[in-house]
């Protein structure tokens, strides 16, 4: 089954406890992308790849990192988490260039940094 | 600055009826405009797009329409029912995007029974 696999999908951690958001896809998608999303902000990107070892600043990159080694992985971490990193996350892939990059999203991540 | 709105942040309709959602934006080069729902807690799911020189897409009961002179694209459920009660997102695909998808904030519908 086509997918986007988000782990864990719920986590509740402490200021500064550095964590990782893992996300795999098994479309062979070039594109992946990470957003967040909180009440009345929308979808906010915070980080995008359009291959391996290529990565790039969304809206709101600040206290993110991400990496892509290899097509379908694209983890999200959180070096030093601080409550205003309270949300709940989506990691997304596309196919560039054909079905006009049309998104497929994970389930979602709830994090809760205390 | 460049955005996409969504006038609606909550739309309420009886069963049967037909929903009508709105999406503007301004400041983009548009080459698609897509469509997608959203349940509480899970991801948005992809429905529909309509490329920049079409005019109506339609899909079971779901029709887009897309004005590039007014900039805005509706999307309309027919005979809606309680079933499709979610959020829907409307997002940009622009020309030079690389990929990236403009979002809406979405407008949360509610149909009743």
């Amino acid at each position: 089954e086509a997918q986007v696999t988000q782990n864990p999908r719920y986590l509740i951690t402490v200021t500064g406890k550095k964590l990782t958001v893992t996300c795999s896809q098994n479309m062979n998608h070039e594109y992946m992308s990470w957003y967040r999303q909180d009440p009345g902000l929308g979808l906010r990107q915070i980080y995008y790849s359009m291959n391996v070892e290529v990565t790039d600043k969304g809206d709101v990159p600040e206290g993110y990192k991400v990496s892509r080694k290899e097509k379908r992985n694209f983890p999200l971490i959180l070096e030093s988490p601080s409550p205003n990193q309270t949300s709940l996350y989506f990691c997304a892939s596309s196919p560039i260039g054909e079905a006009k990059n049309i998104q497929y999203f994970g389930a979602g991540t709830r994090l809760s940094v205390l | 600055s460049q955005k996409i709105e969504q006038n609606s942040e909550a739309l309420n309709i009886q069963e049967g009826k037909t929903a009508t959602l709105t999406c503007n934006y301004t400041n983009y080069s548009p080459a698609y405009l897509q469509w997608y729902r959203q349940d509480p807690g899970r991801g948005p799911v992809f429905l529909l797009l309509i490329r920049e020189n079409e005019k109506e897409k339609r899909k079971e009961r779901l029709k887009v329409t897309f004005d590039t002179t007014l900039k805005q694209s509706l999307f309309h459920i027919t005979a809606s029912q309680p079933a499709d009660s979610a959020t829907y997102l409307c997002a940009l695909d622009y020309w030079g995007s690389q990929g990236n998808l403009i979002f809406g904030k979405g407008t949360k519908l509610s149909v009743k029974p």
